[in-house]
């Protein structure tokens, strides 16, 4: 299996509270994204990095802050969570023209 | 319009059918990616291609690079091959994976 995990896994916090989603990889791959899939809408774009410290907004990026300081690790955080942010995260990761590896998911409660 | 498409949205087959899943793209591609999600479950990476055609056991994907379109072929088709299928596009320019809508593919019995 490709090395790239998720954490936590699942979460419940409360409207109004920060949230931060962790993205761990080991195969050294340039990009890394974080998405969101919720019924009826499929996998959407928030953030994604080609490099350190390189990062670019998705199409739903609203709401959301990314930070990369390491190659291996890319951060998701909700600046102040609200229920329209119940989703499942998914983190990806590849290294262009090559193989594309997803995390196993994060799901998500705001509450 | 998405500028990746796919059909048909829902698919239901009785075992052993073929069956063809469409993706259309409107984007420069550098590679097109075929995932597959099982309910409840996380997303796994069946074919990636730039060009031509692959196959893996019962599973076949073609790309027509001119004509933008890939395929997606289960043959012999199995219940437990019922999952959400999606295609992915890898960009040239601009962030780097963009994906359809994802197709639900039920298989009965």
């Amino acid at each position: 299996d490709a090395g790239i995990t998720q954490s936590p896994r699942h979460k419940v916090t409360e409207t109004g509270t920060p949230v931060t989603l962790r993205c761990h990889q080991t195969e050294n791959h340039r990009y890394m994204y974080w998405y969101r899939q919720d019924p009826g809408h499929g996998l959407r774009l928030i953030h994604y990095s080609y490099g350190v410290k390189d990062t670019d907004k998705g199409e739903v990026s609203d709401g959301y802050s990314v930070s990369r300081s390491k190659t291996e690790d890319f951060l998701l955080t909700l600046e102040s969570a609200t229920s329209s942010q119940t989703s499942v995260y998914f983190c990806a990761i590849s290294g262009g023209r090559t193989e594309a590896f997803f995390g196993q998911g994060t799901r998500l409660t705001v509450v | 319009k998405n500028e990746v498409e796919q059909s048909p949205q829902n698919l239901t087959a009785q075992e052993g059918e073929f069956i063809t899943i469409n993706c259309s793209y409107s984007v420069g591609i550098s590679a097109l990616h075929w995932l597959q999600q099982h309910p409840g479950g996380g997303i796994v990476s069946l074919f990636m291609l730039s060009s031509g055609k692959k196959k893996h056991g019962r599973l076949i994907a073609t790309i027509n690079i001119q004509e933008k379109h890939s395929s997606l072929h289960i043959t012999a088709s199995h219940p437990r091959d019922s999952a959400v299928y999606i295609c992915a596009v890898d960009r040239t320019s601009g962030s780097r994976l963009t994906f359809g809508e994802g197709t639900q593919l039920t298989v009965n019995p």
